[in-house]
């Protein structure tokens, strides 16, 4: 099974709202992801978490705040965002290796549509 | 900083016909891990095939099979038999050994006609 579910699958949202949104996996992955995807092009890392802790942010601005409650459960509070921001969300998550070894491979989720209006 | 290139934007096919997809890289690691990744029209990122550098023999999934060079720097995906279901955004994407962030290529889109 290689599944990791994302919720909801669309969002809209006012520039000043206050939205959440969530991904899950029950494959005993220990490293989730988030990634930001524009139409046409490649996803953009943006959090990466490993065994709960944060362990990569790539200069994401602070109106994205990532949260890791437990191993499989991942969020991405969103506050104030820019119509910029509006792009399809990707949560990944991948079994962690001391060995770097093939299950390393990162399964993405459906993703999640989200309009900044 | 490890790069990914795909050099074909838009390709296109006849269904049942074989096509093959272009990717090189640039790094100076000797192991690490190559992926690619089908992305159809709504939008679910499919891991299609991966290959790890230390291997010489080229992986194949099923009608996906690749050719990966390793002096060379290439991954090329080579598609058999291309299906409808086929049609869709194909990124080739880079790991090092320990890391675990992806470096992608830009896309290449891929149609396959009737």
């Amino acid at each position: 099974d290689t599944e990791v579910t994302q919720t909801p699958k669309h969002l809209v949202m006012g520039m000043t709202n206050k939205k959440s949104l969530k991904c899950e996996q029950h494959m005993g992955h220990r490293a989730m992801y988030w990634y930001k995807q524009k139409a046409k092009k490649p996803p953009e890392l943006m959090f990466v978490y490993s065994y709960e802790k944060l362990s990569i942010n790539e200069s994401v601005p602070s109106r994205f705040s990532p949260e890791c409650p437990n191993s499989s459960l991942l969020n991405l509070h969103l506050h104030a965002l820019q119509p910029e921001d509006s792009a399809l969300y990707l949560c990944a998550s991948s079994q962690r290796s001391l060995a770097g070894a093939l299950k390393e491979t990162q399964y993405f989720g459906p993703g999640t549509r989200l309009l900044v209006l | 900083a490890q790069t990914v290139t795909q050099s074909q934007p838009e390709m296109s096919v006849q269904e049942a016909e074989t096509v093959t997809l272009s990717c090189t890289y640039d790094t100076s690691e000797n192991n690490y891990y190559l992926f690619w990744y089908k992305q159809p029209p709504s939008r679910q990122m499919i891991l299609v095939i991966r290959q790890e550098a230390y291997k010489q023999q080229n992986a194949t999934e099923n009608r996906f099979s690749v050719n990966f060079q390793k002096a060379a720097k290439s991954f090329s995906l080579k598609i058999s038999d291309s299906q409808l279901g086929d049609t869709a955004m194909y990124f080739c994407a880079f790991r090092m050994e320990y890391g675990n962030k992806l470096v992608f290529g830009a896309g290449t889109i891929l149609r396959v006609k009737s």
